[in-house]
């Protein structure tokens, strides 16, 4: 079945560095648009990054631009998040979505996501 | 950037009553890119309408949305138990995918 799941997440000092990952399964992961999406506890949805199925475009929030770098490997069905110079204010869920289209190239949302891996943000 | 702007924050209803949810955007949302999704405690969101007005699979049709340019509303016509959740409008197609700050739709 199509699936997304993330790892990676933990505890990390504020200013250091952490590598999200995403599997991919069940679908072609080279045909879409990748996001991550964050949700600080107790708070709303805040979307963090996009990245073409081809790895051709990339975009980011305010809040990461400059810290966070989203990547993909086709290969192994793997979408990335980098995140540099952690801070307590990047505590949150990630998840990973799927951007879903048609033939004309129309935007359906994001139709699959994962379960989340928790990054806490601490001394 | 376009911002977005749910109300209300809660709502208080009950089984079988509509339930009528708003999205304002600060300008006009390109393409009718415009998607609501449902997020129930400890689960990831789920989709629930893209495009403003067209339900995402397996979505029950007492789920709909309307509007265009600016003003969006879902509408849940008969609320079921599990209709409980929080509530977000999404801006996408065009970076930044804003989201709303979320309805909490609550048993009265």
């Amino acid at each position: 079945q199509v699936q997304l799941v993330e790892s990676g997440g933990g505890v990390v000092q504020p200013g250091r560095s952490l590598r999200l990952s995403c599997a991919a399964s069940g679908f072609t992961f080279s045909s879409y648009g990748m996001h991550w999406v964050r949700q600080a506890p107790g708070k709303g949805l805040e979307w963090v990054a996009v990245l073409w199925f081809d790895g051709s475009n990339k975009y980011y929030a305010d809040s990461v631009k400059g810290r966070f770098t989203i990547s993909r490997d086709n290969s192994r069905n793997t979408l990335f998040l980098q995140m540099n110079s952690l801070s307590a204010e990047d505590t949150a869920v990630y998840y990973c979505a799927r951007e879903d289209y048609d033939s004309s190239g129309y935007l359906y949302g994001m139709d699959v996501w994962g379960q989340g891996t928790t990054v806490t943000v601490s001394s | 950037e376009i911002l977005l702007t749910q109300s209300p924050g809660t709502l208080s209803l009950s089984p079988g009553e509509r339930a009528t949810l708003s999205c304002r955007a600060s300008q006009s949302v390109s393409s009718n890119y415009l998607a609501w999704y449902q997020q129930k405690p400890g689960q990831a969101p789920r989709l629930l309408i893209y495009g403003a007005s067209s339900r995402a699979t397996g979505i029950p049709d007492r789920f709909s949305g309307s509007g265009s340019g600016t003003d969006f509303t879902l509408t849940i016509s008969r609320l079921e138990p599990e209709d409980f959740a929080v509530y977000y409008c999404q801006h996408y197609g065009s970076s930044p995918y804003t989201f709303g700050q979320g309805t909490k739709l609550e048993i009265k």
